[in-house]
């Protein structure tokens, strides 16, 4: 059972230029959650979503950040416009409930994450 | 305030126990999380303790609640080289329906 898939490891971009970063859950999960992480800093909690919907989008930039999670494929998260200061390492984690439906008792599983680098 | 809140950095000698401390802030806090992240992965689930306990223990590693004073803690017994990683508190947050991290604790251990 593959754990949470995330890709690219690495990814470099130069500012101005459109970021995608990928997330497939563990099998059988319909929750994906996504966290940034800034260097010496705890994970910033970002967006939650559930197949096709977004449930929680508060922690989201909200200029140039996106987030989806089709129906069918990953959950991509996608920044346009990158600049400095979107360099991190961006986590995903999924779960098989979601908090909502299963509050406090949810544990969420992690990718190994993307580092984003902008130039 | 929001954050919960870790001290960057412990140091141990081989075979000793670590304590790694954590304050959180929402005292209707359900479940409390140890993560743990290893040099380029992710964050890996250790433990948790629901917050009607006091105390948790799982092999070496023992969690401590203290739901008065919102302290949290994880013990490491017999520390190995092979704990060497960054250690994340985390609480649910009911008020927010979401789980919230500290920054982490980087554990280095010194032979």
């Amino acid at each position: 059972n593959a754990g949470v898939m995330q890709n690219p490891r690495h990814l470099v971009r130069r500012r101005g230029q459109e970021a995608r970063l990928r997330c497939s859950p563990m099998k059988g999960h319909s929750h994906v959650y996504w966290y940034r992480q800034l260097p010496e800093e705890g994970l910033k909690f970002m967006v939650y979503l559930q197949k096709e919907n977004i449930i929680d989008e508060s922690g989201m930039p909200k200029e140039r950040f996106s987030a989806e999670f089709p129906k069918e494929g990953p959950s991509i998260l996608r920044i346009q416009q990158v600049v400095r200061g979107d360099s991190a390492a961006y986590f995903c984690a999924s779960s098989p409930n979601g908090v909502i439906k299963a509050p406090g008792g949810e544990k969420l599983f992690f990718g190994s994450g993307t580092q984003l680098s902008v130039l | 305030g929001e954050d919960v809140e870790q001290s960057l950095f412990l140091s141990v000698r081989e075979g000793d126990s670590s304590v790694i401390n954590c304050t959180y802030t929402d005292s209707s806090s359900t479940y409390l999380y140890w993560y743990k992240q290893e040099p380029g992965a992710g964050l890996q689930l250790l433990t948790y303790i629901f917050s009607n306990m006091d105390m948790k223990q799982d092999q070496r590693l023992t969690v401590l609640l203290n739901k008065k004073d919102k302290h949290l803690s994880l013990r490491i017994a017999d520390t190995q080289t092979g704990d060497s990683a960054i250690y994340f508190c985390a609480e649910f947050r009911s008020s927010a329906s979401k789980i919230i991290f500290g920054s982490g604790t980087r554990l280095s251990i010194r032979p």
